[in-house]
């Protein structure tokens, strides 16, 4: 079975621009995961989605980021504007609804944006 | 608010030494706690999952406790290799409709060979 897949795995931009990062979670799974890491908060939940529905999303640090979930086996995360202090490793995470819940976790994707 | 705290951030330690890492809880309503690796440059591995009513799981060298009562979770490894180093993450899911994981800083262990 692919674990969970993201693209791009590193995405370097200019101040300004927009930025989309792709998540495909693993096929069955009804949770998917957006969260951020970086050095000075560790590992935040940004947003989190049920059968395609967004649930919560308290963790978006403001308007510039949005996420959308149009089918089972596809997410996206689009910052617009991008700033410098957005740089950090976005991570996808899927779950199955049943069972514990456990959450599996893509590989990750190192943004920077100078 | 549930807070995460592990120690300590770092440990290096020889090959072969037994080792604990420690993880600690604010709010004893966890629905569960998951103990993750992640190696540099790469994504979270799971390693063990511990539901609240259940007090340790192993998988090999790993094991991990859950005491709730006082907000503790240890990761023991046991005879530590080379390639045990890595970041260690905790994290655990609040006994609530939500299925948020509230992770720790983890701790960075360097087994030395």
């Amino acid at each position: 079975d692919a674990g969970v897949i993201q693209s791009p795995r590193h995405e370097v931009t200019e101040m300004g621009q927009e930025v989309t990062l792709r998540c495909k979670p693993i096929s069955g799974h009804d949770y998917l995961f957006w969260y951020r890491q970086t050095m000075m908060r560790g590992l935040e939940l940004l947003i989190y989605f049920n059968n395609n529905v967004p649930i919560d999303d308290s963790g978006m640090p403001e308007d510039r980021f949005s996420a959308k979930m149009p089918n089972a086996s596809f997410s996206t995360l689009k910052i617009q504007p991008s700033e410098p202090r957005d740089s950090a490793v976005y991570f996808c995470a899927s779950s199955p609804d049943r069972g514990y819940y456990e959450q599996y976790f893509g590989p990750g994707t190192r943004l920077t944006v100078t | 608010k549930q807070e995460v705290t592990q120690i300590p951030a770092a440990l290096s330690v020889p090959e072969g030494e037994n080792l604990v890492l420690n993880c600690s809880f604010t709010d004893s309503a966890i629905y569960n706690l998951q103990w993750f690796r992640q190696d540099p440059g790469k994504g979270l591995t799971s390693l063990l999952l511990i539901q609240s009513s259940q007090r340790e799981q192993t998988s090999g060298r790993l094991n991990a406790s859950l005491d709730k009562s006082s907000g503790r979770s240890t990761l023991y490894i046991a005879a530590s290799q080379p390639g045990d180093s890595a970041t260690y993450l905790c994290a655990v899911r609040l006994r609530d409709s939500s299925y948020k994981l509230i992770f720790g800083s983890g701790t960075r262990l360097l087994v030395r060979p």
